[in-house]
């Protein structure tokens, strides 16, 4: 069975420092991978995702994640964190071939502060 | 055009009673999911439709959980007998075709559920 693991239920850091959010994902084959970020009070928006093609994928707000199948890894980064980055950040697989049945993560609760 | 609605938001309930929540998916999209958010199990997959049918159901944790879509729009979710451990908010999301990857799912703002 398919599962996502979230290294750090909460990361803290500075605005203006750098952003790295851990996903290890264990799957027979290659999922499809996806970031998903909840702001408070709101629904689930999809950041990013890595289907096939570039492992170097760029999503909105100036995040990007990097599939590294060795690894199995789907780390979300962003070079600089701003104030309006503080929010719960989920990776999701979904199996490849399949529909779009999203397995999350526990999620990361992102802080950051001045 | 409008994105997924659910009701009601919020939902009280006393242990025993049945409820009733509601997802109306983005117009033409033909996938729909129910995903449950609860602090002790995080963010769960319940069930997956399909125009009506639902092909996958594993999700849903006992059967006082029940489902149903008409029309390829509207979906309700029925929990009947609540338990205090239903407690949690209900998410509700839809996609375009529902194919591995290719569509985004987009969620609506949920259904918090308490029950005393």
């Amino acid at each position: 069975a398919q599962s996502v693991t979230q290294l750090g239920s909460h990361v803290s850091v500075s605005e203006g420092a750098l952003v790295l959010l851990r996903c290890n994902y264990s799957s027979s084959v290659p999922p499809y991978l996806f970031w998903y970020v909840q702001y408070p009070n709101q629904g689930l928006q999809l950041l990013l995702k890595y289907t096939t093609g570039a492992t170097l994928v760029k999503g909105i707000n100036g995040f990007e994640a990097e599939f590294k199948k060795s690894e199995t890894s789907f780390h979300l980064t962003k070079p600089s964190a701003h104030m309006s980055d503080a929010a719960e950040y989920f990776c999701a697989v979904s199996p490849s071939g399949g529909y779009n049945k999203l397995i999350f993560g526990a999620g990361t609760r992102l802080a950051v502060h001045p | 055009g409008a994105g997924v609605s659910q009701s009601p938001s919020n939902k009280v309930t006393e242990k025993g009673k049945d409820v009733e929540l509601r997802c109306d998916p983005i117009s033409g999209h033909t996938a729909l999911y129910w995903y449950r958010q609860s602090l002790g199990q995080g963010l769960e997959f319940l069930i997956y439709f399909q125009g009506n049918s639902a092909p996958d159901k594993s999700g849903l944790p006992s059967d006082r959980f029940s489902a149903e879509r008409t029309g390829g729009s509207v979906s309700t979710l029925t929990i009947q007998r609540t338990q205090q451990e239903d407690s949690a908010v209900y998410l509700c999301a839809s996609s375009l075709s529902g194919g591995a990857g290719l569509d985004e799912q987009f969620f609506g703002p949920g259904t918090r559920l308490t029950v005393l």
